[in-house]
């Protein structure tokens, strides 16, 4: 079945600096989703890519969905504490069973 | 608007025990799923249910699991006889139309 890679398990940044996870698929990818987990607390939609090449943003947060549909990436500029948590991406298997990622876990030193 | 609502958000129990965790999916979405999380494992979907149906219980991990949905507003998550590597995180979601998750605060079981 569809497997999604995500890289890094962690990652520890100082505050104010940038952050990148990365989401690979070895196959074509309906959509992406990410999703934000807090530290005790459980994953939070964040953001639905479907189309090739899709970039979307939300403030601090860029999301990019690859030209040909098998990786994602999420990247978060000048990273505040608040940013702390794991980021999971996820993706479709078949029609709607959504198969998440190992995730990477953020940690940030203030 | 009430989010996803499961209960208990945590359960201590004994080896051998039935535990029964609930979930009350947010109104009008139509699909639900029942998710375990563990270190080791991550985020494992055991089963999912549309227009209250289930569509995949590939991921139950035994028939000492079950779930139901008997109606658009509840579903259970049966353990018949827990055990202690069924300590674990239990994260119930809805959607509506494949937009995205919401999930429950979760509910955190430990078998002793």
């Amino acid at each position: 079945g569809q497997q999604v890679m995500q890289i890094p398990q962690y990652q520890h940044v100082q505050e104010g600096e940038d952050f990148t996870t990365y989401c690979n698929s070895s196959t074509t990818l309906s959509n992406i989703q990410w999703y934000k987990q807090r530290p005790g607390g459980h994953p939070v939609f964040l953001i639905q890519l479907v189309k090739s090449g899709e970039v979307k943003k939300q403030k601090r947060l860029t999301f990019q969905f690859g030209e040909a549909k098998k990786n994602s990436s999420l990247h978060i500029t000048a990273t505040q504490t608040t940013d702390v948590g794991t980021y999971f991406c996820a993706a479709l298997q078949g029609a709607q069973k959504l198969v998440f990622g190992q995730g990477t876990r953020l940690t940030i030193n203030p | 608007d009430a989010g996803v609502i499961q209960s208990p958000r945590h359960e201590v129990t004994e080896m051998g025990q039935e535990v029964t965790l609930r979930c009350k999916p947010i109104s009008g979405h139509n699909s639900l799923f029942w998710y375990r999380q563990t270190m080791m494992r991550g985020l494992e979907l055991l089963i999912y249910f549309n227009n209250n149906v289930p569509i995949d219980d590939s991921g139950m991990p035994e028939d000492r699991f079950s779930a139901k949905m008997p109606n658009a507003s509840f579903s259970t998550l049966k353990i018949q006889p827990s055990e202690p590597r069924d300590s674990a995180v239990y994260f119930c979601a809805s959607s509506l139309a494949n937009n995205g998750l919401f999930f429950g605060e979760g509910s955190r079981l430990t078998v002793l």
